[in-house]
């Protein structure tokens, strides 16, 4: 069975960081490329990152380029998002899902990530 | 990276059908076959319910069914029931390992 488990989120102050983590397991987890999905208040999804299964290969969407960071260590099943300079507007549900390039198969159920002073 | 177009919603009596439009460009929807649509009902995971323009995953019932001309996809949804009032949203690949969403459409069932 595949299970997927954010963690990380929580409170941060405008211009703080914050790191969110993504265990996978039920699958060959290096064999596949994975991504952020984000949800903000009211809002619809939004796409925010995604790394190949090697790791060689990452890309941003345009809202978090040069702020967000992603990683992943394939010998602990486990992806990583840094995020640096964190605004108001990153005030989201953040989702880790398993990518396939038609679709993404697998989520985790979320951490929510609030951004405020 | 413009998001995709969705109508923000649509609406149908049980057992009737609906189709979901998703509008991009030639860089996305167009350009890969490789357009996705999942339900989302608020505070849960959303679910993959189309994948590859037209494939379902085991388990999602055959009244959804995906299609796709040129750079507008489709989401049909027959035989409406009542739980499948919720948002849809589609998605396409971009390219180097980056996806873009639709805005989200609102199924309302009457």
């Amino acid at each position: 069975e595949v299970q997927i488990l954010e963690s990380g989120g929580g409170l941060v102050q405008p211009g703080g960081s914050l790191r969110l983590s993504c265990v996978a397991s039920g699958f060959s987890f290096s064999g596949f490329a994975m991504c952020w999905v984000r949800q903000a208040p009211g809002k619809g999804l939004e796409w925010v990152s995604g790394i190949s299964g090697s790791g060689d290969n990452t890309n941003y969407a345009e809202s978090v380029k040069g702020r967000f960071t992603i990683s992943r260590d394939n010998s602990k099943n486990t992806m990583n998002l840094q995020m640096n300079s964190l605004r108001a507007e990153d005030t989201a549900i953040y989702y880790c899902a398993k990518a396939l390039y038609g679709g993404l198969e697998y989520w985790g159920q979320g951490t929510l990530i609030t951004v405020s002073s | 990276q413009s998001a995709l177009t969705q109508p923000r919603s649509v609406s149908g009596s049980p057992g009737q059908s609906v189709t979901i439009s998703c509008t991009g460009t030639s860089s996305d929807v167009g350009g890969y076959n490789y357009v996705s649509w999942y339900q989302h009902h608020p505070g849960k995971a959303p679910k993959l319910m189309i994948y590859d323009d037209i494939r379902r995953p085991s388990g999602v019932p055959d009244r959804f069914s995906g299609s796709k001309s040129g750079n507008t996809a489709s989401l049909t949804i027959s035989g409406l029931q009542a739980e499948d009032e919720t948002d849809y949203y589609c998605c396409s690949y971009a390219g180097s390992y980056s996806w873009v969403f639709g805005g989200g459409t609102k199924l309302t069932v009457l």
